[in-house]
Parts: C-alpha cells; sequence; structure tokens
C-alpha cells in the first residue's frame, strides 16, 4: 500500500519558467511533509518541509503548499534552473513515536531545459 | 554542515555470501540512524531505525535475522545482509538524526548517505 504518491515520473521545464511537482498521501496520522532532492549516484537532499498546520511555506524560489483536505500537497519552483534537474522525493512523518521515520514517494524526475 | 558517508558504494557478491555495508555520521554523533532499500523506480522504503546502544526496531515485513543492524557508537551503525540472494540486490541508503541540527520547525535534521547498490549474482 503506497501511502505516498507522486503519479508523475518525470517533468520537462523550459528555464525561468514554473515547475510544480505533486504528491497524494492517504495517512491521516501523517503531520508532516518533506520534500528532498537527489541527484544520482548521491542521497536526498532536504529542501523544504512543511507541517500540517501550515498550508504554505516559501523559501526563497521554493514553495511548498498544502490541502489537508484533498490530501495532496506541491513543490513550486520558480525560476526553474538547469541546476534544479534532478530527482524529488516527496516525504510524509507522523509524529509520537514515529518521529524521523519517513515515508517515501517514488519520485518526480525533473528535467530543466536551457 | 553534517556528512553521512557509507562504504562501500558498490559491492557484487556471489548468493549465499553476507555483506556488510556501514553507515558513518562524520561530523556528528547520531543515537539514530535509519536504513532505507529502493528498488529500481520505487520510492525509499524504511527498513529499520538504528539506536545506539539498543537493539534495531524493523519494519514491518521485513526480516531481522537476514539485515542484522548494529548500532555500536555514535557514529557508526551497520547493516549485514546474511545469506544474500539476487532478490536482495538493490539500493540501501542510510540517514542520521543530528540532533545538533534539530530544527523541530522544519524537520530538516536527517542527513542522508550516498547509498550502496548491491548487486548479488
Amino acid at each position: 500500500d503506497q501511502q505516498v504518491k507522486q503519479n508523475s515520473p518525470s517533468l520537462s521545464v523550459q528555464e525561468g519558467r514554473i515547475s510544480i511537482l505533486n504528491c497524494d498521501y492517504t495517512n491521516s496520522m501523517f503531520d508532516y511533509f518533506l520534500w528532498y532532492k537527489k541527484y544520482p549516484a548521491e542521497g536526498p537532499t532536504f529542501l523544504i518541509s512543511i507541517s500540517s498546520i501550515k498550508d504554505k511555506n516559501e523559501d526563497g524560489r521554493f514553495t511548498v503548499f498544502l490541502n489537508k483536505s484533498a490530501k495532496h500537497l506541491s513543490l513550486h519552483i520558480v525560476p526553474s534552473q538547469p541546476g534544479d534537474s534532478a530527482v524529488y522525493f516527496c516525504a510524509a512523518a507522523a509524529g509520537g513515536t514515529s518521529y524521523g521515520k519517513l515515508t517515501f514517494g517514488q519520485g518526480t524526475i525533473l528535467t530543466v531545459h536551457p | 554542515g553534517a556528512v553521512v558517508s557509507q562504504h562501500p558504494s558498490w559491492v557484487i557478491c556471489k548468493s549465499g555470501t553476507s555483506v556488510k555495508i556501514e553507515c558513518r555520521s562524520l561530523d556528528f554523533q547520531a543515537t539514530t540512524m535509519f536504513w532505507y532499500r529502493q528498488f529500481p523506480k520505487q520510492s525509499l522504503m524504511l527498513m529499520a531505525t538504528s539506536n545506539e546502544g539498543s537493539k534495531a526496531t524493523y519494519e514491518q515485513g521485513v526480516e531481522k535475522d537476514k539485515f542484522l543492524i548494529n548500532h555500536a557508537s555514535l557514529t557508526l551503525s551497520t547493516l549485514t545482509v546474511t545469506s544474500a540472494h539476487p532478490e536482495d540486490s538493490s539500493f540501501y541508503i542510510c540517514s542520521a538524526l543530528n540532533p545538533g541540527l534539530a530544527d523541530l520547525t522544519t524537520r530538516g535534521e536527517q542527513f542522508f548517505g550516498p547509498g550502496t547498490r548491491l548487486t548479488v549474482l
């Protein structure tokens, strides 16, 4: 049972335009959501996160939106740059004794063309 | 920063042999480390939580006797795949929690190693 889903395996965007990566989840116990960026042969790198008490969090070019009722979140990258090309993973976490345990989506390969 | 290393980065072994993978936090002490595995084009799946000085806790469906985890010090956790079979071939990634950088508003204190590619022939 895939509790966190990224339904788009890949996304191609022109440099300077907006990249929107989507993520859906099913477990209502998740209260924290994170986005990671991963290059080949490297581990995931933390990008941005959002708590379930918020609906938006912004950090520079990256903004994450959370729609709790729809159990959906998205990552917006504006403007997109060729260096943003990587695999992006959405992850979810629950609190309590599950602290630190992350449930990942399948990842979306983002390609930003010059 | 917080750096996590893994060794080896890739390993090829024969079926039936055991393979040990090391995960080290290089510039911080990690009381908790996690082990994940990733199959091609799939998500990272949490296998177990490794706590320094105590037994690891395994996720449902993960055989603890097959995937031995030892967290002997605050900077080292090891995963041993015992009697490896071709179906164990996968990408294994560890992560470590750095409480010194913990920011509970971001939860960005978990740092990942580069991963180990295991191929069992």
